[in-house]
């Protein structure tokens, strides 16, 4: 069965400073995409950022990037310059490899920002 | 634009009750979603809809009952509550499937005693 793993179950680090959330994944796909959703205690989740995975050069989106490895199958999420606001759960997921609609989700991250 | 809009946001119901969580986005999204969402772990897909008038089972639809009233509406029925389905419900649509940016809704908190 596919799957995704975030190893880091919370996760807290300084206002302003910079933080990674790891994330892997395993799939036998060729090309695909990943995503990073961010879920905060308003409990809306919002997409983040997408990596194509045909693509060689990380996404970005502002102050949110990605480090990511296909052959290790590793897409860590890196936020710099951490703001309050960047409090939330964080999810990695993909879609699975038998459907074309169904996402395999990882258990999430819970990042805090403290002031 | 509201998008993607969810009724009610928190119930209660007791064993053996029925209820309908409604979902509407207004995205014109072709595809539609319902997740749940239990502590600990990542969202599992209930039910979707790639379109109007296909309704498909996820991961987990024992229990559950979909309809897809029209583009707009996706509704989720619970025909006879247990509490192994107490969890925060989540709707959700798409353009392009599993591969685009899924837009979700403020998600139901159900309760199930």
């Amino acid at each position: 069965a596919q799957t995704v793993t975030q190893s880091q179950p919370e996760m807290s680090v300084q206002e302003a400073e910079t933080v990674t959330l790891s994330c892997t994944y395993d799939t036998s796909e060729n090309n695909y995409y990943l995503f990073w959703y961010k879920q905060p205690p308003s409990r809306q989740m919002i997409l983040v950022i997408r990596q194509e995975a045909y693509k060689q050069q990380n996404a970005t989106e502002n102050r949110f990037s990605v480090n990511f490895q296909k052959a290790a199958k590793s897409f860590s999420l890196k936020i710099s310059d951490s703001q309050l606001g960047d409090t939330a759960m964080y999810f990695c997921a993909f879609p699975a490899s038998d459907s074309n609609y169904q996402l395999i989700w990882g258990a999430g991250t819970k990042l805090i920002i403290k002031p | 634009n509201a998008g993607v809009t969810q009724t009610p946001k928190f119930q209660v119901l007791k064993t053996g009750q029925s209820m309908t969580l409604q979902c509407a986005q207004d995205m014109n999204h072709n595809s539609m979603y319902w997740y749940r969402q239990d502590p600990g772990m990542g969202l599992r897909l209930i039910y979707y809809s790639a379109s109007e008038g296909t309704t498909d089972k996820g991961e987990v639809p024992n229990g559950y009952n979909v309809s897809r009233l029209n583009k707009r509406e996706f509704s989720l029925r619970l025909e006879s509550a247990a509490p192994s389905q107490t969890s925060v419900y989540f709707c959700a649509s798409s353009e392009a499937g599993a591969q685009g940016e899924q837009y979700f809704g403020p998600g139901t908190r159900l309760t199930v005693t």
